[in-house]
């Protein structure tokens, strides 16, 4: 079965401190793996592909296929990092539906 | 580019009435996807169409819901017979092909009353 987890419905940090957003996954066999954001009163966009292995706006994240992880990191963390973040993984095969995660709501206090 | 055009954001319907939301997907998009969010929960996925066809449908409800994707207009997600429980945030997706990134629309928020 497709699974994606995100343990921590709520984080808080400090503006300047490291953050990192959990996510593991289960999947019989090679999936593709995302980050979703949505900030306030906007629409879902594409944060990160693991594909793609970029950084966009300071965060990255690695797929550890070990551990079944894709964390999200940011090692300085900014007031407008605050936002809804979904975790998803894509077959990279056959079905084109994303699974996502219950995602996390990441607040960065001044 | 406008993006993915749902209509309506906001949705009030009593019990037993119909709803129908609609989808325009971004130019030159051909594949479309609804995902409905329950409160408090992620998106789950319910259906997956191209033009005229419905793909992947493994996330509907087996009853009261169904989906299409005219060769004209926008896609429509029609829940008939609406209860309490349809209150949720639906999703409509498109994209350009397979593998290809998927572009979100802002959402179409159903309240059952």
């Amino acid at each position: 079965a497709q699974r994606v987890t995100q343990p921590e419905k709520l984080l808080s940090v400090f503006k300047g401190a490291p953050v990192e957003l959990k996510c593991n996954y289960s999947y019989s066999g090679s999936p593709e793996l995302f980050w979703y954001v949505q900030y306030s009163r906007q629409r879902l966009q594409l944060l990160l592909r693991h594909i793609s292995r970029e950084s966009i706006k300071g965060f990255t994240a690695d797929l550890n296929k070990g551990e079944t992880s894709f964390h999200l990191k940011k090692p300085f963390a900014q007031e407008e990092d605050s936002a809804m973040y979904y975790c998803a993984l894509r077959g990279i095969q056959g079905a084109q539906k994303l699974v996502f995660g219950q995602g996390t709501r990441l607040t960065i206090n001044p | 580019n406008a993006g993915v055009m749902q209509n309506p954001r906001h949705l009030v319907r009593r019990r037993g009435q119909e709803a129908r939301l609609r989808c325009s997907p971004m130019k030159g998009h051909s594949h479309v996807y609804w995902y409905r969010q329950l409160p408090e929960e992620g998106l789950k996925f319910m259906v997956y169409l191209q033009k005229e066809n419905i793909i992947d449908e493994s996330g509907m409800p087996k009853e009261r819901f169904s989906a299409e994707f005219p060769k004209e207009g926008p896609s429509i997600l029609r829940i008939q017979q609406v209860v309490r429980g349809d209150s949720a945030a639906y999703f409509c997706a498109s994209s350009g092909g397979e593998g290809t990134e998927a572009f979100f629309g802002q959402g179409t928020r159903l309240t059952v009353v």
